[in-house]
């Protein structure tokens, strides 16, 4: 099993429209959530942490689940600068340094 | 400038060439890593350094050399490289503390070829 876990898609969405995703992690030890957005050819900005209550900013909704190690992202309101590949990113029990990357998930938002 | 650098944007080579990559942090940070980003691969990390020290080195050949003169600058020295060490050389940096939580911020990479 990969340590990060993510659907490849692409998701196809209409803009406007509401899209959800999910990353699972393998290490039940993991402290820190993020999700990454990565534009074709370019570097990974950071979207949002994502935090054990969950947390919201704007269109954009982070959770984790523990019980069932899963972090998700909802998007509201999908727009065509949404466009691009979101990574789940986890931290190791081990080391605070290391983050593990998931492949991605590639998400086109359609007019 | 602001965020992190990177120089070259691009960089074609041969095998038997030396080159050296460039990343600079204008945000203050304790740590810089170099990640490869190879085509439909998720990131894989290199090396870290945090005060300047190395701190872990993930097994990666050692035609990969680091250095890290101070905590703004980070080189990544390439020598002898081969076709399969092509991809997308990220370089990141974060602020390491008490809290779990390592954002890491990246700089806009370079896209090497090995010939």
């Amino acid at each position: 099993r990969k340590e990060v876990e993510q659907d490849p898609g692409p998701f196809n969405v209409p803009e406007g429209a509401t899209v959800a995703f999910n990353c699972t992690y393998s290490n039940s030890a993991s402290q820190s959530f993020f999700w990454y957005r990565q534009d074709c050819r370019k570097e990974p900005k950071l979207l949002m942490s994502v935090y054990s209550s969950g947390n919201e900013d704007g269109r954009f909704t982070a959770q984790l689940n523990r019980a069932s190690q899963y972090i998700s992202l909802l998007i509201r309101d999908s727009k065509l600068s949404d466009s691009a590949t979101y990574l789940c990113v986890v931290n190791t029990e081990d080391s605070n340094y290391q983050l593990i990357w998931g492949a991605g998930t590639k998400l086109i938002i359609k007019p | 400038e602001t965020g992190v650098t990177q120089t070259p944007r691009h960089l074609v080579m041969g095998m038997t060439n030396k080159k050296s990559l460039k990343c600079e942090q204008h945000l203050g940070h304790n740590a810089m890593y170099w990640y490869k980003q190879s085509a439909k691969k998720p990131l894989e990390l290199m090396f870290v350094y945090s005060l300047e020290e190395r701190v872990e080195n993930n097994s990666v050949p050692s035609r990969f050399s680091p250095e890290c003169p101070n905590s703004s600058h980070l080189f990544l020295h390439l020598h002898t490289l081969q076709p399969e060490d092509s991809a997308l050389y990220l370089c990141a940096s974060s602020q390491l503390g008490a809290s779990s939580y390592n954002e890491q911020f990246f700089g806009p990479g370079t896209r090497l070829t090995v010939l």
